[in-house]
């Protein structure tokens, strides 16, 4: 079955960068395009950006132009999501997701990770 | 970017009430709107996509409609497992946006 299994929690520094990985199963990784949606506290769900986990092409939404990289590796058929600069606003639960089903659109999501909860604290 | 404004922000009702949910985008979405349930420490579930279709694993007490800028979620008979947020969605525009989510509570 479609699996997304996200890296555990971290705690960070003011002005620290993290890498957050999201490891896809049971499906042809490179087929499909990887989002990563951020939820704040006390927030909204925040659409961050996509990665073509097939030729690595990129779109990111203007808040987060120079805050995020996603990248992948199709060998480990792992997708990754890397802040950096990071201030506590930017302390959220990260999740990466997919549209995995053909009858959906392409900004539809069916099949999330866990979440990654990332604490920036001095 | 497209604004999504869901009404109300919570909503308290009892076992089988109908329960009904708005959002209201800044511009038209062409149908482009999807809803989510994400129960408490989990991630979102998709429920409603491109404004009135079920996902097939969906129960049948959820519905969608709505066109252009405005649309409605409803339970129709509400259940002790539907205790959730729900949030809508659009994906006509980059960046897709969210409401900001209606909290379920049961009474």
């Amino acid at each position: 079955q479609v699996q997304l299994v996200q890296s555990g929690a971290e705690v960070k520094k003011p002005g620290a960068s993290v890498k957050v990985s999201c490891k896809a199963s049971g499906y042809s990784f490179t087929s499909y395009t990887m989002h990563w949606v951020r939820q704040a506290p006390g927030h909204r769900l925040e659409w961050m950006g996509w990665i073509d986990a097939g030729n690595g092409f990129t779109q990111y939404s203007q808040k987060f132009r120079d805050k995020v990289t996603i990248t992948r590796d199709t060998s480990a058929r792992t997708a990754y999501m890397e802040l950096s600069s990071l201030t506590s606003e930017d302390t959220a639960v990260y999740y990466c997701a997919f549209k995995g089903h053909h009858y959906l659109g392409f900004g539809a999501f069916d099949y999330w990770g866990q979440g990654t909860l990332i604490t920036v604290s001095s | 970017d497209i604004q999504m404004t869901q009404s109300p922000s919570s909503v308290s009702a009892s076992v089988g009430d109908r329960v009904t949910i708005t959002c209201q985008a800044s511009q038209d979405i062409n149908n482009y709107l999807n809803w989510y349930q994400q129960r408490p420490g989990k991630a979102p579930k998709l429920l409603i996509y491109d404004a009135s279709n079920l996902v097939p694993e969906g129960p049948s007490r959820f519905s969608g409609s709505g066109s252009g800028t405005h649309f409605t979620f409803t339970i129709s008979s509400l259940q002790p497992e539907d205790l959730a947020t729900y949030y809508c969605q659009q994906y006509d525009d980059l960046p897709y946006t969210f409401g900001q989510g209606t909290k379920l509570e049961i009474k």
